[in-house]
């Protein structure tokens, strides 16, 4: 139990296009999802924290309008990167809380790299 | 506040010798604390949590840990290393005071675990 799925696992694109990645709890339902970002060789960063239902929490330093965040289901977070730049290029994890949980325990998607030329 | 200090970005062990990855914290509630493993190029994976329990927490693949209160502590042991262990492994501390969504979880910087043949 506790699956999280991520759709792409990894996207190139151009730059300048936007690339919208999906985040799914396949066995349960999260109220609250977190998109991290990691670069080479280094740990994760938080970008934001998504609430099913409202808007999305976002770390400081962190543009809200670049990666926009939809959290429209108790299954479904998206993380969409606007106009992508090359300085986009990462591994962005997903991880997901289920709902009612009285552990803080996340489980966490299998990432997806994007390449952005 | 909260924060997790890896003290060895590199640990390289002998295949059948023990484990010792440590991890040190900080937080003003109650902690819940982690262990994930990231092998390359994937997602991560929990191996263990604490929270509030026992204090010596046996995870997956025979790894465990022990949380000392009075040390702020949460070393990662294995009794024998094995050559698919090899991995970077997180330490991760949360303040969870119930079910607001407002917690968040902290990353440590990470361990390259080694594994010499």
């Amino acid at each position: 139990g506790a699956v999280v799925s991520q759709h792409p696992s990894w996207v190139i694109c151009k730059s300048g296009t936007s690339v919208k990645i999906e985040c799914r709890s396949l066995d349960f339902q999260a109220t609250t999802m977190f998109w991290y970002r990691q670069f080479p060789k280094q740990s994760l960063m938080l970008m934001a924290t998504s609430n099913e239902g409202s808007k999305a929490t976002y770390e400081q330093g962190v543009e809200k309008d670049k990666f926009l965040i939809n959290h429209a289901s108790l299954t479904l977070s998206t993380l969409t990167v606007t106009s992508a730049h090359p300085e986009d290029s990462s591994f962005y994890i997903c991880s997901a809380r289920a709902t009612g949980s009285s552990k803080e325990t996340q489980y966490f998607g299998p990432g997806t790299r994007l390449l952005v030329l | 506040a909260q924060s997790v200090t890896q003290l060895d970005s590199h640990v390289s062990v002998s295949e059948g010798t023990p484990v010792l990855l440590r991890c040190n914290y900080s937080s003003s509630y109650s902690p819940s604390l982690f262990w994930y493993v990231q092998h390359p190029n994937k997602g991560l994976q929990l191996l263990l949590k604490y929270t509030s329990a026992a204090t010596l927490v046996k995870g997956i693949n025979g790894f465990e840990a022990e949380f000392k209160k009075s040390e702020t502590s949460f070393h990662l042991t294995k009794p024998s290393a094995h050559m698919s262990d090899a991995a970077e492994y997180f330490c991760v501390v949360s303040s969870f005071t119930g079910y607001s969504s407002a917690s968040k979880i902290i990353f440590g910087s990470g361990t390259r675990l080694s594994i010499r043949p």
